[in-house]
């Protein structure tokens, strides 16, 4: 089936380890996202990437890095996690940044830093 | 600043219409968005609006007033299975989506 997948589904990790949260789609969409999602919060927009070789920062950027070596693939990397990203993170994509399309959206990541 | 509102928590009976509200102050608009998002799950697409008006799609209806910075979406002939968060996501000057905080909506029988 088509779309977007996300892994780990859950994790818990340790203050000050390195996190890498893996996205994957094969719908060849241009623009991949990052979000995170908090209780009583909207979806908080992390780093995008409007095209493979290209990212940017979004709201609330610090603390996190992404890369997007191709079209498929936008890992999101935790350097040092910290108790506050604890959050559940989707990755989302669509056809281009600027177009009227949907975003497709991964299962999600429930990552509880400790 | 950026800001959308919808209301935290709604209730409604199966079978009824329900009518989720959301306003919004952005810097630009491109498009509104409403997405549904069960518990634990992700959100999935229900409507786009870049024109004013009413946008139908089932029993799914979402309505958009440019000049008054607001929208809602309309569900009729409510089932059980409605019973989801219900996010309201503006699409800014830069092509950048700000999202609500969602609405539960509650559905009893």
């Amino acid at each position: 089936i088509a779309g977007i997948t996300q892994a780990p589904t859950s994790q818990i990790l340790a203050a000050g380890r390195r996190m890498t949260l893996r996205c994957t789609q094969d719908m060849r969409h241009n623009a991949m996202y990052w979000y995170r999602q908090d209780l009583g919060l909207g979806l908080r927009l992390i780093h995008y990437s409007n095209t493979a070789g290209t990212t940017g920062k979004g709201e609330v950027p610090d603390g996190y890095s992404v890369s997007r070596a191709n079209t498929d693939d936008f890992p999101l990397t935790l350097a040092s996690a910290v108790p506050s990203q604890t959050s559940v993170y989707f990755c989302a994509s669509s056809e281009g940044a600027d177009n009227t399309g949907e975003l497709f959206f991964g299962e999600g990541s429930r990552l509880t830093v400790l | 600043g950026q800001n959308i509102d919808q209301p935290t928590e709604m209730t409604a009976t199966e079978g009824a219409i329900v009518q989720i509200n959301c306003t919004y102050q952005t810097s630009g608009f491109n498009g509104l968005f409403w997405y549904q998002q069960h518990a634990g799950e992700a959100p999935t697409f229900l409507s786009y609006n870049v024109l004013d008006g009413l946008e139908e799609k089932g029993r799914f209806s979402s309505f958009l007033s440019r000049s008054k910075g607001y929208s809602y979406l309309l569900l009729k002939e409510l089932q059980m299975k409605d019973s989801a968060s219900y996010l309201c996501a503006v699409r800014d000057s830069n092509y950048q989506l700000i999202w609500g905080a969602g609405t539960k909506l509650i559905i009893k029988p």
